[in-house]
């Protein structure tokens, strides 16, 4: 099955750096490479996707950059704000009906 | 904004009973999952459902839990025989299906403690 793995596993920076959160896969079918937002005692909520035909995608303060040969994606937050402080998870996929595996999970800490 | 629903929030349950989840999906979506998280761990998948059957489950979803749509609308996970380590916060989702997004719609989830 699908491995996906993330790093790192924790994260604290200071309100204003940017922070950077890497997610590794296995299954070369995947086309759709999402992230997912959890605040604390909430569900996960989409915050960016990208599919496999774009490199790059930005959204304001956020943006997810892939690297499809090597089978890795990554999502850059610019600008961090206590409020940016939640686990994030990325669960690439093929975008059909069969399962979708999330990631292992970063918990990212915004200090003030 | 159309949500997925999920009843109970929290249900509270002795070791060794019945529980059934109830969710209700995105009216207009075509795939929906069961996933489990034990506090503080990943989103596991349980199982994903289409077109009236199990498309695909996990290790985890043994002869212990089944899925059910009984009636178009209502999208249930039932769990027999409970045992302690199934406390967690189970999370049905949904999605539309189109291939212009592969977005997951989370429920609020129902959290179970089994005592």
């Amino acid at each position: 099955g699908e491995n996906v793995e993330q790093h790192p596993s924790t994260l604290s920076v200071q309100e204003g750096d940017s922070a950077v959160i890497k997610c590794t896969y296995s299954d070369s079918a995947s086309n759709y490479f999402p992230w997912y937002k959890q605040e604390l005692g909430k569900r996960p909520q989409l915050i960016i996707d990208i599919r496999s035909n774009v490199g790059e995608k930005k959204d304001q303060r956020i943006a997810v950059t892939l690297n499809k040969t090597a089978k890795h994606f990554s999502l850059h937050i610019t600008e961090t704000q206590p409020e940016d402080s939640a686990v994030y998870f990325c669960a690439p996929n093929s975008g059909g009906y069969q399962k979708v595996t999330f990631g292992t999970g970063t918990k990212l800490q915004v200090i003030p | 904004e159309p949500e997925v629903t999920q009843t109970p929030s929290h249900q509270v349950t002795q070791m060794g009973q019945e529980v059934i989840l109830r969710c209700v999906p995105i009216s207009n979506h075509l795939y929906f999952y069961w996933y489990r998280q034990i506090l503080g761990q990943k989103v596991e998948f349980l199982v994903s459902f289409y077109n009236n059957e199990i498309s695909e489950k996990s290790e985890i979803f043994d002869d212990q839990f089944s899925v059910e749509r009984p009636d178009g609308s209502n999208f249930t996970l039932k769990i027999r025989s409970t045992k302690l380590e199934d406390s967690a916060m189970y999370f049905c989702a949904s999605r539309i299906g189109t291939l212009n997004t592969g977005e997951l719609f989370f429920g609020e989830g129902s959290r179970l403690t089994v005592l």
